[in-house]
């Protein structure tokens, strides 16, 4: 099994601000299957990046993902009020499809 | 529109069983890899199982192998997951989804196992 780490656990920010989250699996993740997702309070996730660095439809252009083997970053450039939230990394590449504990985005 | 709904959550007590369905509109359940995610209260995403697009390929977290059951009807475009010998820890919210890649997710329903 495939576990992701993502640090920072809490990330304290403020609007404006460039955010840079990191996800590190503990071995290669197949094809760069990794995946990063935004989760506010009561809602499903929702699909920012797959394939590691292409953006789902929709997603603002401040939102970048990079990385390749065990390292991913997911980067948001300037900080909007409404990215306050939760995101999760997950690895596709190889069953069971885990995901990272997850880095709270909170303002500062 | 494309979308998936949910259903069959509820209060069960241990060892009871549970049957989840997710109805897709705009979307062929039976074309595409149809996964199923839970998230305990309070905590982070869990992926749970997988059925692949051909449906010959199910894959499942070591802690429902041999309890839950993945599945898919055709002719009702929907998604199910049969949960059997249900433990206090497999309360959560459940959620469907689509291909990964495709950021297509439902709503979730909520499952508690108490007695």
């Amino acid at each position: 099994e495939i576990v992701l780490t993502q640090s920072p656990g809490t990330l304290s920010l403020s609007p404006g601000e460039r955010a840079t989250l990191s996800c590190r699996a503990s071995q290669t993740v197949w094809s760069s299957r990794l995946a990063w997702f935004q989760q506010k309070p009561g809602q499903a996730p929702r699909l920012l990046i797959y394939g590691a660095s292409s953006r789902a439809t929709g997603i603002p252009d401040r939102f970048s993902g990079s990385g390749s083997g065990t390292d991913f970053t997911l980067t948001i450039s300037r900080l909007e009020p409404e990215d306050f939230a939760v995101y999760y990394c997950q690895q596709y590449g190889n069953s069971p499809y885990t995901f990272g504990r997850g880095t709270k985005l909170e303002i500062k | 529109q494309v979308q998936l709904v949910e259903s069959g959550g509820g209060v069960v007590q241990p060892g009871g069983s549970l049957r989840l369905s997710c109805a897709a509109s705009g979307f062929t359940v039976s074309s595409n890899g149809m996964h199923w995610v839970r998230q305990a209260p309070g905590k982070g995403l869990e992926w749970v199982t997988v059925i692949s697009s051909d449906g010959s390929t199910k894959y499942y977290v070591d802690s429902v192998k041999g309890r839950f059951t993945i599945s898919r009807d055709s002719s009702q475009n929907t998604l199910y997951l049969q949960m059997n010998s249900l433990r206090t820890e497999d309360t959560a919210v459940y959620y469907c989804t689509g291909p990964i890649a495709e950021g297509l997710w439902g709503q979730g329903t909520l499952v508690t196992v108490s007695s």
